[in-house]
């Protein structure tokens, strides 16, 4: 089965880092497009960054420079890291698959349940 | 990236069609046919009804249709049913090698 799990949300000061990861079952990682994609309460999406499967990767504008994704082929897991982390980053956030033809064009047909991040003091 | 434009509500009665649009821009919608629509009920994760415009992946009803025109895409259910109320997003690919989102529509099945 076709499955993948968040983990590493919590509730986190700002200025501060975190590091979620998303591990993957029934496909490999590496031979994928993955994206983090984020959602603050109530509101809409908000695509994060991709991970290509040449390992090329690209940001939202609002994340440059403070995130940034990977993976671990040998553990078939994605990753994120946020640092410097503000009010703004609160949200679930959702790691996701796009369709084996797909080339980062945003056909997300595999997304995991998500991982609450909460930045507050 | 500016967010992509969509309705914020729309309804229908059971049985009847309707269309959700969703307007960007020359450098995304309207750059590529790489328009992929999602529904998402309440707090559960967005499930892909259409990617490429108008293609629908194994599973997703064929009362779910899209389509392109300029920078405008569009999404069209028929026969609505109750099971049809939900939020729905457009996505887009940019010539930024980004993804940018619509704010998202909530239809009511009336």
């Amino acid at each position: 089965e076709v499955q993948l799990v968040e983990s590493g949300g919590g509730l986190i000061q700002p200025g501060g880092s975190l590091r979620l990861s998303c591990a993957a079952s029934g496909f490999t990682v590496s031979t994928n497009y993955m994206s983090w994609v984020r959602q603050a309460p109530g509101k809409g999406l908000e695509w994060v960054s991709v991970i290509w499967r040449d390992g090329t990767t690209y940001y939202a504008e609002s994340v440059k420079g403070r995130f940034t994704i990977s993976r671990d082929n040998s553990k078939n897991m994605l990753y994120l890291q946020m640092n410097s982390l503000r009010g703004e980053d609160t949200a679930m956030y959702y790691c996701a698959r796009e369709l084996q033809i797909a080339k980062g064009q945003g056909a997300f047909d595999c997304w995991g349940q998500g991982a609450l991040v909460i930045v507050s003091s | 990236q500016s967010a992509l434009t969509q309705p914020a509500s729309v309804s229908g009665s059971p049985g009847q069609s309707i269309t959700i649009s969703c307007t960007g821009t020359s450098s995304d919608v309207g750059a590529y046919d790489y328009v992929s629509w999602y529904q998402q009920h309440s707090v559960k994760a967005p499930k892909l009804m259409i990617y490429d415009v108008t293609n629908r992946p194994s599973g997703v009803s064929n009362r779910f249709s899209g389509s392109k025109s300029g920078n405008t895409a569009s999404l069209t259910i028929s026969g609505l049913q109750a099971e049809d109320e939900a939020d729905y997003y457009c996505s887009s690919y940019t010539t930024s090698r980004s993804v940018v989102f619509g704010g998202g529509t909530k239809l009511t099945v009336l």
